[in-house]
């Protein structure tokens, strides 16, 4: 499987933007980037997904760069209720039913 | 709409007892099936997988087995737990490949 990498913490202020990077170099030409995330003593919630556009939902907004070796995911104005882990996950769409494995995740604080 | 129930919400069992941790879904058929467990602090770890009746890979060798006697139901069990199995389980289901898959609330196990 691909793999990505994030950041282990980011922090930001409540009400302002969060760009949560995650670098993916080995992706190949079938794999979706999806987005999750996990608030405490839950299990994960899906955010986002693209594959070579960029993408928005009601959530946030997906950045895909142009060789989509990276992506951001962005949440426009962060809330106390964003505190969470982010995991940014690769799925192959022509591959097997195992393709939904998650890394360590960035764990995001958002600041009062 | 699709639902996914998981339970028990936590479980406190002793060490050498049995194990089982029912999945269900509803609202859609022939869903993919995931078990997942996390350590505290840590990563989502999955455990096992299922893309039909019957059909279960396992990711990582252990003291546990998963069992999907029908379409829409995952069962987790061990017959004989140990300390180290303690965790929080989490269940999932996808469409398919590709798409975005949706978590239970998990079952926090505590091995004593």
């Amino acid at each position: 499987d691909a793999k990505t990498t994030q950041p282990n913490s980011m922090e930001s202020n409540e009400e302002e933007p969060v760009h949560l990077p995650c670098n993916h170099s080995t992706i190949s030409g079938t794999d979706y980037i999806h987005w999750y995330r996990q608030l405490p003593s839950q299990g994960p919630e899906y955010v986002i997904h693209g594959l070579t556009s960029n993408v928005n939902n009601r959530m946030a907004s997906l950045a895909i760069a142009e060789d989509r070796k990276s992506s951001t995911l962005i949440l426009h104005r962060a809330t106390l209720r964003d505190a969470a882990v982010y995991y940014c996950i690769l799925r192959d769409v022509s591959g097997s039913a195992r393709q939904l494995t998650f890394g360590s995740g960035t764990q995001l604080t958002v600041l009062p | 709409s699709q639902t996914i129930h998981q339970w028990p919400a936590t479980l406190v069992q002793p060490v050498g007892s049995p194990l089982s941790l029912e999945c269900t879904v509803e609202g859609t058929s022939n869903p993919n099936l995931y078990w997942y467990r996390q350590a505290a602090g840590r990563g989502l770890q999955l455990l096992f997988y299922s893309v039909g009746i019957g059909q279960i890979s396992s990711e990582v060798p252990q003291n546990l087995s998963a069992s999907r006697p029908q379409d829409r139901q995952f069962i987790l069990s061990s017959k004989k737990l140990l300390l180290s199995d303690s965790g929080f389980y989490l269940c999932a289901w996808g469409r398919g490949i590709g798409t975005e898959a949706f978590f239970g609330q998990g079952t926090r196990l505590t091995v004593v």
